[in-house]
């Protein structure tokens, strides 16, 4: 079956224009993570949602950030007003479930920022 | 709060050496996953292995195999007779049944290198 894909797999962008990165989930799976991953560093949790629903936003850097979910299936992160700082690979995760699920990752999508 | 340590942020081995990647987590809940994740150069994670707290089991799949001692709060990693296509960044991660916030945590990374 499919895994998990985003797109676009590369964004450049300038300066302050706004961005939206999407994430097709795996079929059936309720549970959709947004993590950031800087250049050779760790995961950062941003957001998650189970379901339609993201019961904790505390990951998002800034008011910039938001994301959501419809149909309990695919995901758009917008970033607005981007900044340099914001260029990272963009990873988006899915799971069965939270908590006692593994969850599968996407490609990523590698945002730069000039 | 939960967390995860990975001391080890870079290992080095010559092929078909063994070598472990440790993993120390912390947690106040008794029902608890750790997980183990690898991500090759290509970029794309890959799920390893799922434990839950009550499962100490060791679990051996080919040339990995995990320890998980709860006494020590660890969740070690050995790769056996290591292969240059191991050669790639391990994360731990924990998972807490009681946390409704973010309730999936990553380590850092240890980043394997395999040399021919």
């Amino acid at each position: 079956g499919a895994g998990v894909s985003q797109s676009p797999s590369n964004k450049v962008t300038e300066k302050g224009k706004d961005v939206e990165l999407r994430c097709d989930p795996i079929s059936g799976h309720t549970a959709l993570y947004w993590y950031r991953q800087s250049l050779g560093q760790g995961l950062e949790f941003l957001i998650y949602f189970q379901g339609n629903s993201a019961p904790d936003k505390s990951g998002l850097p800034s008011d910039r950030f938001s994301a959501e979910r419809t149909g309990g299936s695919v995901s758009t992160l917008t970033i607005q007003r981007t900044q340099q700082e914001d260029s990272a690979v963009y990873l988006c995760a899915s799971s069965l479930g939270t908590v006692s699920y593994e969850q599968y990752f996407g490609p990523g999508t590698r945002l730069t920022v000039t | 709060a939960q967390k995860v340590t990975q001391a080890q942020t870079e290992i080095s081995v010559v092929e078909k050496e063994d070598v472990t990647l440790d993993c120390v987590y912390e947690t106040r809940d008794t029902t608890y996953y750790l997980f183990w994740y690898k991500q090759p150069p290509s970029g794309e994670l890959v799920f390893l292995i799922r434990r839950n707290s009550f499962d100490e089991q060791n679990e051996i799949s080919g040339r990995y195999s995990w320890n998980f001692q709860k006494s020590t709060s660890s969740f070690n990693f050995t790769i056996t007779a290591s292969q240059v296509v191991d050669s790639a960044v391990y994360f731990c991660a924990l998972s807490e049944a009681d946390n409704y916030g973010q309730n999936f945590v990553f380590g850092p990374g240890t980043r394997l290198s395999v040399l021919p």
